[in-house]
């Protein structure tokens, strides 16, 4: 078997400010992915990617960049924290269109 | 493109009773559907996965249906017990992608 990490599991940011999340695989997966959770609600595909340094937008995009820097890594930057805002992150990796295997999350808060 | 509505948002059983969770889906199309639990503070697990060409899937006390004709795909946990207690997601491919479209979640509470 193998194991999705996201890092950090907390992060609190200031308004405005430029935040990274980080998540790793080691599953050997082509693809992986990027979702945002809010309370109460289901999981929306923010970005993908299918192979090394391939990037697909999601639904959720704008405020978002990603980076596939290697097949284990994929990282997600909210380019301007908006204040009061509440989400838990969520990274996923599958083989091609198989099922996903999900990360244990990032909870982000900002003041 | 492909919806998916989930219901019910909240359910609350006795320990021993059965709990059914129901996803309608709007793409005909659509190609493998998924269940999955998330516990307080963690991910997705994924609880069965079930390709269209599958009426019903059962395994270790949960039986997943998927009904094409209306559109539909229910878990059924038999017998659930405390542990159960988890918020259950629905998600469908959307077409031939690799996206995944997720119903919005119940809340399942089993009392002892």
């Amino acid at each position: 078997g193998g194991i999705i990490t996201q890092t950090p599991k907390f992060l609190i940011g200031q308004e405005g400010q430029k935040l990274t999340l980080k998540c790793q695989q080691n599953f050997n997966h082509d693809t992986m992915y990027w979702y945002r959770q809010d309370s109460g609600k289901g999981l929306r595909l923010i970005y993908y990617s299918i192979t090394e340094n391939d990037l697909q937008k999601g639904d959720l995009s704008e405020g978002y960049d990603a980076s596939r820097e290697k097949k284990s890594s994929f990282s997600l930057t909210v380019t301007s924290a908006q204040k009061n805002e509440m989400a838990v992150f969520l990274c996923a990796s599958s083989i091609e269109n198989a099922e996903q295997f999900f990360g244990p999350g990032t909870r982000l808060t900002v003041l | 493109g492909e919806q998916v509505e989930q219901r019910p948002p909240h359910l609350s059983v006795p320990e021993g009773d059965s709990a059914v969770i129901i996803c309608t889906y709007t793409d005909s199309a659509t190609a493998y559907f998924y269940w999955y639990k998330q516990e307080p503070g963690a991910g997705l697990q994924l609880l069965m996965s079930v390709f269209s060409n599958v009426d019903r899937k059962e395994e270790q006390g949960l039986t997943v249906l998927l009904n094409k004709k209306d559109k539909q795909l229910s878990l059924n946990l038999t017998a659930a017990h405390p542990g159960d207690s988890a918020v259950y997601f629905c998600a469908v491919t959307q077409g031939g992608s690799a996206k995944l479209i997720f119903g919005e979640g119940t809340k399942l509470t089993v009392s002892s």
